[in-house]
C-alpha cells in the first residue's frame, strides 16, 4: 500500500469550497486512491475513491493527477458539519492503512 | 437496522473482567475487521476475517480474542486488559471480491480499562 502524506491541520471559511491535498508518490499502477473522513469519536465515513479519472459524487469531487502521484478532495461548500479529519489512502488487497489524516476546521 | 452497528456503545471494565464486544452488518458482505484507535492516534487494524476465516492477525495481544460465527456478526473478547488498552474500538465490513471494496464502519464501542 502506498505511503500518504497529508498537512496535519487545514481551516475553511463555511460555504467556499475546502481544497484537500494528498501526496502519494509510491503508489502502484492498480492501487486505488480512497478518502475518508471522521468526525469527533465516530466512525471513520467513507466520501469517494478513484484509480485513473477524476470522480463526483454527492459528497465530494475527487481530483488525481495524470502521474497519480497526488490527488486533492474538494467539498465544494463546505459547511460547519464537515469538520473533520480527512484521511487519505492508498488501497490494494482489502487491508486500509490510516495515516493521522487532515484535521478540517470549518470556520463560521 | 441499517448499515454496522457495535454494542455496548461506552464500556468500563476492571482488569480482572472479561467482557465481549459485538458487530453485526446488515450490508451482505463477506469481510468485517477490527480496529483500535487510541488517542491522538491513527486507527490500527487488529484482525481481518473474509467469509469466516481469519486473515490477519495484526500481532494483537491473546488478551484480545475475536470470534466470527458468520459472515454478519463479528465479537471480540476481552479479559485481563490492561489500562492503555483504552481506545474507541471499531468494526467494519466490506465486500473483498469487488474490484473495489470500500469499507463501512460502525460507530465504535468507547472502552475504558481501570
Amino acid at each position: 500500500d502506498a505511503k500518504t502524506t497529508q498537512p496535519t491541520s487545514m481551516d475553511c471559511a463555511e460555504g467556499r469550497a475546502a481544497n484537500l491535498p494528498c501526496n502519494h508518490s509510491t503508489i502502484s499502477g492498480n492501487e486505488y486512491v480512497y478518502w475518508y473522513r471522521q468526525i469527533h469519536s465516530q466512525g471513520p465515513q467513507y466520501i469517494i475513491h478513484g484509480l485513473k479519472n477524476n470522480e463526483t459524487n454527492e459528497m465530494a469531487s475527487l481530483i488525481i493527477t495524470e502521474d497519480r502521484k497526488s490527488s486533492t478532495l474538494i467539498l465544494p461548500h463546505a459547511t460547519l458539519r464537515d469538520t473533520a479529519v480527512y484521511y487519505c489512502i492508498g488501497h490494494q488487497g482489502g487491508k486500509l492503512i490510516f495515516g493521522q489524516g487532515t484535521e478540517l476546521s470549518v470556520k463560521p | 437496522e441499517t448499515g454496522v452497528t457495535q454494542t455496548p456503545r461506552h464500556l468500563v471494565m476492571g482488569m480482572t473482567n472479561k467482557k465481549s464486544l459485538k458487530c453485526e452488518q446488515h450490508l451482505g458482505h463477506n469481510a468485517m475487521y477490527w480496529y483500535k484507535q487510541s488517542a491522538k492516534k491513527p486507527l490500527e487494524l487488529m484482525f481481518v476475517y473474509n467469509f469466516k476465516e481469519q486473515t490477519e492477525n495484526n500481532s494483537v495481544p491473546s488478551r484480545f480474542s475475536p470470534e466470527c460465527p458468520n459472515s454478519s456478526h463479528l465479537f471480540l473478547h476481552l479479559h485481563t486488559l490492561q489500562p492503555e488498552d483504552s481506545a474507541l474500538y471499531l468494526c467494519a465490513s466490506s465486500q473483498v471480491d469487488r474490484q473495489y471494496n470500500e469499507q463501512f464502519f460502525g460507530p465504535g464501542t468507547r472502552l475504558t480499562v481501570l
